[in-house]
């Protein structure tokens, strides 16, 4: 089965603090994404990667960066937290052209 | 704005009925369309997909039906059970293995 692991599934940060979430596949997948879910607005992509070291913007990467230093690894990374990033945040994984399977997801609170 | 637009928001159905769930999309570049079923505390799980050169797909209970000309498709849970209760999302998968979510319907069917 394909593993798709968050570091943490619930997190709790204070505005301002620099907050990184962590995503570890064990499938060999070259396609890593990071999405936010909001009741009312499903599912936005924030920023995606091919490969290696190689990331894409999604629909809403403002205030946010990631890194992809190997290839089972993708981090999200809030630069400065502000509460509105107060969300769930979820990890995916897919082979080049396969469906996307998700992590557990973690619930981020910015106070 | 919205790539896939996903109704109702919610819906109620009986035990034994029939739940069907909408999606409509512009983009003509969009390849494979699946649809996620998520419970509370976890990530979303592929349910069935389909491709655009098929116009339905059957897997047990669940049927997506595909109408490209209309660029439309539907979920229809046929005897829904009160195991089906979950948020449901349909997709579509751009060429660069992008996936774009509806909003979610959060399903719940009575006993």
């Amino acid at each position: 089965d394909v593993k798709v692991t968050q570091s943490s599934r619930y997190l709790v940060k204070r505005t301002g603090e620099k907050v990184f979430l962590e995503c570890v596949q064990d499938m060999d997948h070259e396609n890593m994404f990071w999405y936010r879910q909001d009741p009312g607005l499903g599912l936005r992509l924030i920023y995606f990667s091919y490969d290696v070291k190689m990331k894409e913007k999604g629909d809403i990467p403002e205030g946010y960066s990631v890194s992809r230093e190997k290839k089972e690894r993708f981090s999200l990374i809030l630069e400065s937290a502000s509460t509105n990033q107060t969300s769930m945040y979820l990890c995916a994984s897919s082979l080049a052209r396969g469906e996307a399977f998700f992590g557990q997801g973690t619930r981020l609170t910015v106070v | 704005q919205q790539q896939v637009k996903q109704s109702p928001q919610s819906l109620i159905v009986q035990k034994g009925g029939i739940s069907i769930i909408n999606c409509a999309y512009e983009n003509t570049a969009f390849d494979y369309f699946p649809w996620y079923q998520q419970f509370p505390g976890k990530g979303p799980a592929l349910l069935i997909a389909i491709r655009p050169d098929v116009s339905e797909k059957k897997e047990g209970r669940f049927t997506i039906s595909f109408n490209k000309s209309a660029k439309q498709f539907s979920l229809h849970i046929m005897d829904s059970q009160p195991g089906d209760s979950a948020t449901y999302f349909c997709a579509a998968r751009y060429t660069g293995n992008q996936f774009y979510f509806g909003t979610g319907t959060s399903l719940t069917v009575i006993p």
